[in-house]
């Protein structure tokens, strides 16, 4: 089945360390996958996507996610975390079986950031 | 650029009552997203759009949830009769048309609505 894992429901990281979001997928074929960040009462803000290439991808705020293949991960990383990072992230991966391409969305990661 | 556009923010309702919600894609997208976000769950797709027709409705329930997309451009969402389990965010999102699952979807600011 084509699934998404965030296993952390809420990771703590003290300002200045290295933060990591953790997410897991099974798909068929190829993923292209996700993230995304919402803050308390706002929407989904995009924070960057794999497709191809380069398993390090770069995106919005600093952050940046590795793509492993024989892990079947996609970790979301920043090396140095503000306390402005603090807010609800998600994965997502595409269902590549469905025509249409649906996002399949992980149940989301509070990251709690503290002075 | 701007973004997705939705209203209302926030919206309270009894149960029974009907609601309505609007939302207006970023110029050019002529993929349009309704998703229902639970709270601590992540979002639901309810309906999504191409221009003005509709390519999957399969998790809409339809006795109760319309949409609609005139002219493809802006959306209407409505509920009618609410129900206290339609209590969540409801969140329109956005994109350019499909290039085999590559594209992003942006999100509006979501309507919260809580259902007595």
């Amino acid at each position: 089945a084509q699934s998404v894992a965030q296993p952390e429901d809420q990771v703590n990281v003290a300002e200045g360390n290295p933060l990591t979001v953790k997410c897991t997928y099974s798909v068929s074929g190829n993923p292209y996958l996700f993230w995304y960040v919402q803050y308390p009462n706002r929407g989904l803000q995009f924070l960057l996507k794999y497709i191809t290439g380069d398993n390090l991808v770069k995106g919005s705020y600093g952050f940046e996610a590795e793509f492993n293949k024989s892990q079947t991960s996609f970790h979301l990383k920043k090396p140095s975390a503000l306390v402005s990072d603090s807010a609800l992230y998600f994965c997502a991966v595409r269902d590549m079986r469905d025509s249409n391409y649906q996002l399949i969305w992980g149940a989301g990661t509070k990251l709690i950031i503290k002075p | 650029e701007a973004g997705v556009a939705q209203s209302p923010r926030y919206k309270i309702i009894e149960k029974r009552q009907s609601v309505a919600f609007w939302c207006n894609p970023i110029s050019g997208h002529a993929t349009l997203y309704w998703y229902q976000q639970i709270l601590g769950q992540g979002p639901k797709l309810l309906i999504q759009f191409q221009n003005n027709g509709v390519v999957d409705d399969s998790q809409l329930p339809k006795d109760r949830f319309s949409a609609e997309r005139l002219k493809g451009v802006d959306s209407t969402l409505k509920i009618q009769p609410a129900k206290l389990e339609d209590s969540a965010v409801y969140l329109c999102a956005s994109s350019l048309p499909g290039t085999g699952g590559r594209e992003t979807q942006y999100f509006g600011p979501g309507t919260r609505l809580l259902v007595l």
